[in-house]
């Protein structure tokens, strides 16, 4: 069975700082990757995701995430982070021929101004 | 935006009361999916709908369930609910229920459900 663990449950960083969150993953095959955000009161969104290729993904709002396989990991960065990227943030995999996206616990992401 | 639209955003029922939520996506999308999420929890799957027919439940007591009258919507039934239950609940699509590279999963806004 898949499973996700985000080692990173509470951050908090002053803005500008350079941003690490880690993401690790169990599964022997072929998998979907995904980092998704969840502002304060709001929904989920989609930050990036991997399929294949390029193991560096670029996402939206600067971050980026890098799949190295053999670490079965997938790293959410970001080289200077603002106030406005307090939030929640999930790592989740999706293995193929699965119909389930599993979520890892999220860690949660404080910026001080 | 998100294209997968819930209603209704916010939802107060008793314990003995019967509602629905309801989810409606109109990007072809033709895998339907209802998490839960508790506060400060991740999403947590509760039902899979492939191709307009359940492929998972993860073991959902039967006071929820679902349906999917068709493959643009996707509708969760409460009945007999509990406290416990209340959270926010989270509906999504994507293209395939399989996961296929290039599969993405995409999230409505979410019902907040409070059971009282």
């Amino acid at each position: 069975a898949q499973s996700v663990s985000q080692h990173n449950h509470h951050v908090i960083l002053s803005e500008a700082a350079s941003l690490e969150l880690g993401c690790n993953y169990s599964y022997g095959g072929t998998v979907n990757l995904f980092w998704y955000v969840q502002y304060p009161g709001q929904h989920l969104q989609l930050l990036l995701k991997y399929f294949s290729g390029d193991p560096l993904v670029k996402g939206i709002k600067g971050f980026e995430a890098e799949f190295i396989k053999s670490k079965f990991s997938f790293n959410l960065r970001k080289p200077s982070v603002q106030w406005s990227d307090t939030a929640e943030y999930f790592c989740a995999v999706n293995a193929y021929r699965d119909d389930k996206i599993i979520f890892g616990k999220g860690t949660r992401l404080h910026i001080l101004p | 935006d998100t294209e997968v639209t819930q209603t209704p955003k916010h939802l107060v029922m008793g314990m003995t009361n019967k509602k629905s939520l309801k989810c409606e996506q109109h990007m072809g999308h033709r895998a339907m999916y209802w998490y839960k999420q508790k506060a400060k929890k991740p999403p947590e799957l509760m039902f899979v709908y492939s191709y307009e027919k359940l492929s998972i439940n993860e073991s959902v007591p039967s006071r929820f369930s679902p349906e999917c009258p068709n493959s643009s919507l996707l509708n969760l039934h409460l009945h007999a609910l509990q406290p416990e239950d209340s959270a926010l609940y989270l509906c999504a699509s994507s293209q395939e229920g399989r996961g296929v590279a290039g599969n993405t999963i995409y999230f409505g806004e979410g019902s907040w459900l409070t059971v009282v």
